[in-house]
């Protein structure tokens, strides 16, 4: 069964720290990985897409790895603002893009 | 540029009405897609419209129906609404399989 795994559920750092959130999948064949940002009370918002020839990819602050072997995605942020807190959620797409599942997020709540 | 429109933002239903959710895109996309999103789970898709004119079902369409009025527009729509479709409802949409771009979500509520 095609699965997203996200962990930890949910997160609490402190303002400039940094973090990093992971996602595990058993999506197959695979095709590509993206990871969206969702505030409370908006819809997703991209973040980064990675395709299985390609390992890291950054967007700002916002660095995802990926290892296509091991089947595992991570997302690090780096000195974490306010305005990081958010839920953070894996997607996986099989070949031809339209089986896509979703994570449950990881929530970030950064702290003052 | 809007980018996704949904609208209401807000429903509250009674068991047994039917409403229609309306979505629409300014970005020319191809591809739409109706996704519910409910506590502790993954965004579920419950149908999607590759290109103009067709529609296909996704993990969860049962109790829904769909309509791509045309290349701007894809509407969602419960005809007889069930607690079980309380939830909240993103449209999206995207150009073939890249990154989706989604609209701010319908809260509704079925009593």
């Amino acid at each position: 069964k095609n699965q997203v795994e996200q962990s930890p559920q949910s997160l609490i750092i402190l303002e400039g720290k940094n973090c990093t959130l992971q996602c595990n999948y058993t999506v197959s064949p695979f095709s590509n990985l993206r990871w969206y940002k969702q505030d409370t009370g908006r819809g997703p918002v991209s973040l980064t897409i990675m395709t299985f020839s390609e390992n890291t990819k950054s967007n700002g602050r916002y660095t995802a790895t990926l290892d296509a072997d091991t089947k595992q995605s991570s997302l690090h942020i780096t000195a974490s603002q306010l305005s990081d807190s958010a839920s953070y959620i894996c997607v996986v797409s099989d070949s031809g893009g339209f089986k896509t599942i979703f994570g449950a997020g990881t929530r970030l709540f950064v702290k003052a | 540029n809007a980018g996704v429109t949904q609208t209401p933002k807000f429903q509250v239903l009674k068991t047994g009405q039917s409403m229609t959710l309306q979505c629409a895109q300014d970005m020319n996309h191809n591809s739409m897609y109706w996704y519910r999103q409910d506590p502790g789970m993954g965004l579920r898709l419950i149908y999607y419209s590759a290109s103009e004119g067709t529609t296909d079902k996704g993990e969860v369409p049962n109790g829904y129906n769909v309509s791509r009025l045309n290349k701007r527009e894809f509407s969602l729509r419960l005809e007889s609404a069930a607690p079980s479709q309380t939830s909240v409802y993103f449209c999206a949409s995207s150009e073939g399989w890249a990154w989706e771009y989604f609209g701010a979500g319908t809260r509704l509520s079925v009593l």
